[in-house]
């Protein structure tokens, strides 16, 4: 089955600078790549997803890259600001499956 | 807020019990997911229906089973709890069955005793 490696687990920024989160699968067949938010105690909000057939995709400050070859994936986060701090999980959608496989999250905090 | 619902928000029970999760999809959706959430398990699929029929299977457990209702609503059924099944689980929506963009519910925080 496929397996997601997410890294780093913690991540710590200044306010305005860039953040990185990179994710890589084991699924050659993974086709869609969705990037969710998770605020505490809350549900996991979709920020940007890409899918296989394109390399990069931007969303204002929220930008994700693909490399299908090397089999990972990026979310950057430029201009950070507090309400960023958050865990983020990124996830795979193997074939015709909908079941996403997430990696094990990244806690974002944004510091002043 | 997706316009998935869940209820109930929160869930106590005990050791042994069975307790049932309701989860509402966003118009038009068809398809249902759920997801259970424990601190040193991240998020993991469980099971997904698609327009009333079971399409996917993830690392559900036997004593777990779930529905979905002609009106679409689904139910995810826990029986003979443990301690271990203290989580966050979490409904998602989508509007087919392959490759959709799934939204999620805010979740039913579930603690056995």
């Amino acid at each position: 089955g496929e397996n997601v490696e997410q890294h780093p687990s913690t991540l710590s920024v200044q306010e305005g600078d860039s953040a990185v989160i990179k994710c890589t699968y084991s699924d050659s067949a993974s086709n869609y790549f969705p990037w969710y938010k998770q605020e505490l105690g809350k549900r996991p909000q979709l920020i940007i997803d890409i899918r296989s057939n394109v390399g990069e995709k931007k969303d204002q400050r929220i930008a994700v890259t693909l490399n299908k070859t090397a089999k990972h994936f990026s979310l950057h986060i430029t201009e950070t600001q507090p309400e960023d701090s958050a865990v983020y999980f990124c996830a795979a959608l193997t074939g015709t499956a909908s079941k996403l496989t997430f990696g094990t999250g990244t806690r974002l905090q944004v510091t002043l | 807020d997706s316009g998935v619902t869940q209820t109930p928000k929160h869930l106590i029970t005990a050791t042994g019990q069975r307790v049932t999760l309701r989860c509402s999809p966003r118009s038009g959706d068809l398809s249902v997911y759920w997801y259970q959430q424990s601190l040193d398990q991240g998020l993991q699929f469980l099971i997904q229906y698609y327009n009333g029929e079971e399409r996917a299977k993830g690392n559900i457990l036997e004593r777990f089973s779930a529905q979905q209702f002609p009106d679409l609503h689904s139910e995810l059924n826990l029986s003979s709890l443990e301690l271990g099944d203290s989580a966050l689980y979490f409904c998602a929506s989508s509007v087919g069955s392959e490759q959709e963009t799934q939204y999620f519910g805010p979740g039913t925080r579930l603690l056995v005793l």
